[in-house]
Formats: structure tokens, C-alpha cells, sequence
């Protein structure tokens, strides 16, 4: 399968910014997710980016692709308590998605 | 309101013991996923079914098995043949095609004892 990539664990300050990133190979993905998983939890679709896109902004999140690097990032604005997670990068391969092995995101005050 | 369920949600299993997942979805969709999630290792698929009476094996088939009876229940059987079934389990789905986004249900935590 295709492999994603992503760095294990980030910690940041409440009221920073955090930035996550994401590395990919399959260059015919179509499209790409970020996912949050609270503990204990499912998968929760924070936002996705098609491929022919290079931003996409939705409130605090804001995504950017660089898609000659194969390289994606999620930033998150003003960072709250409640964004203390573990953050999933996908990509889509036909009928199926290749996920990250997650970022643990830890929001410190 | 519409969602996927699975349950249970705490299984344990007995050695040699074969147990089965349940996933329950009332979105109408009709394509479901089976993920294995293990720390530090992201989720890996098991299997998928893009409809009704039809599945395919995703990259860690071996020692699973599922059918596909009813568009609404994607059922995962943890055989015995698996040797190493401790992980968090979780089912999605996701109307039909290319792109289109996955619903995931909350989870089943299944252990050894």
C-alpha cells in the first residue's frame, strides 16, 4: 500500500498555533482528509482537500498542499484545551484510504 | 438521528475462541470498512465491501472473515487463527465512489484473557 507519514507527537501552548504535517506517495490521490480521534473514540472528518486545490480554509483550520513535495498540512488557529487529540492525514486510493499513523496533539496551558 | 454503531464496545476473547463485531449503519450507504488500530501504527484495513453480497480483503485479511447479508450490517468474525487480536477495532462507511468522505463508528476495544 501507499505510505503516509506523519510525525508522532506535537505539543503546544494554549492560544498558539499548531501546525501538523503529512507526507504521501500515491500522486493519483484524488483526495486528502484530516481526521481527529479523541480517546476512546472513532475517527471524526475534520476537513479534506482536493487535489487540485493548494488551501482550503474552514474557521480555525486551515489546510495547505503542496502537491509537487506530496506534502500536507493542518493548522490549527488559536489552539484550545479541547484540541488535544490524535490527528489522522488520509489519502484516497480507489475505494479505500491510507492512513498516517497519527499525530498525538497535547494543548499545554 | 443517522449514524454508525458498533458494539460492543469492550470484548474480551478466550484463547482459541472465534468472536464477532457488529456494525450497524442507517446512513444508507453503501460502501463499509473494517480498520485495526494499534498504537503508534495508524489504522490498517482489514476488509471492505462496496455492496451488498460482496467484499474484498484489505491488507490484513488473514485471520478475519465478514459477510455482507444486508446493506445496514458489515459483521467482523475474529477467528482463532489470529494470533494477535488485541487492538481497537473500527467500522466505517461511506455512501458510494471515489472521494467520498468516511463516517466512522465508535469503536470496539477487543482483548485476550
Amino acid at each position: 500500500g501507499e505510505d503516509v507519514e506523519q510525525s508522532l507527537f506535537l505539543s503546544v501552548r494554549e492560544g498558539d498555533s499548531s501546525v501538523i504535517n503529512c507526507t504521501y506517495t500515491d500522486s493519483s490521490s484524488t483526495y486528502l482528509y484530516w481526521y481527529k480521534q479523541e480517546p476512546g473514540a472513532g475517527l471524526q472528518l475534520l476537513t479534506y482537500i482536493f487535489s487540485n486545490m493548494d488551501m482550503k480554509q474552514d474557521q480555525r483550520l486551515t489546510v495547505l498542499l503542496n502537491k509537487k513535495d506530496k506534502h500536507l498540512s493542518l493548522r490549527i488557529a488559536d489552539t484550545q484545551t479541547g484540541d488535544s487529540a490524535i490527528y489522522f492525514c488520509a489519502e484516497s486510493d480507489d475505494y479505500k484510504l491510507s492512513f498516517g499513523a497519527g499525530t498525538t496533539v497535547t494543548v499545554r496551558a | 438521528d443517522g449514524g454508525i454503531t458498533q458494539s460492543p464496545k469492550y470484548l474480551f476473547r478466550k484463547e482459541g475462541q472465534n468472536v464477532t463485531l457488529s456494525c450497524e449503519q442507517n446512513l444508507n450507504h453503501d460502501a463499509m470498512y473494517w480498520y485495526r488500530q494499534d498504537p503508534g501504527q495508524g489504522l490498517r484495513l482489514i476488509y471492505y465491501s462496496q455492496i451488498v453480497n460482496d467484499f474484498q480483503k484489505g491488507d490484513i485479511a488473514e485471520g478475519y472473515s465478514v459477510s455482507r447479508e444486508k446493506k445496514e450490517s458489515f459483521p467482523l468474525t475474529v477467528t482463532s487463527a489470529q494470533k494477535n487480536p488485541t487492538a481497537f477495532y473500527l467500522c466505517a462507511s461511506t455512501p458510494s465512489g471515489l472521494g467520498q468522505t468516511q463516517h466512522f463508528g465508535d469503536g470496539t476495544r477487543l482483548s485476550i484473557l
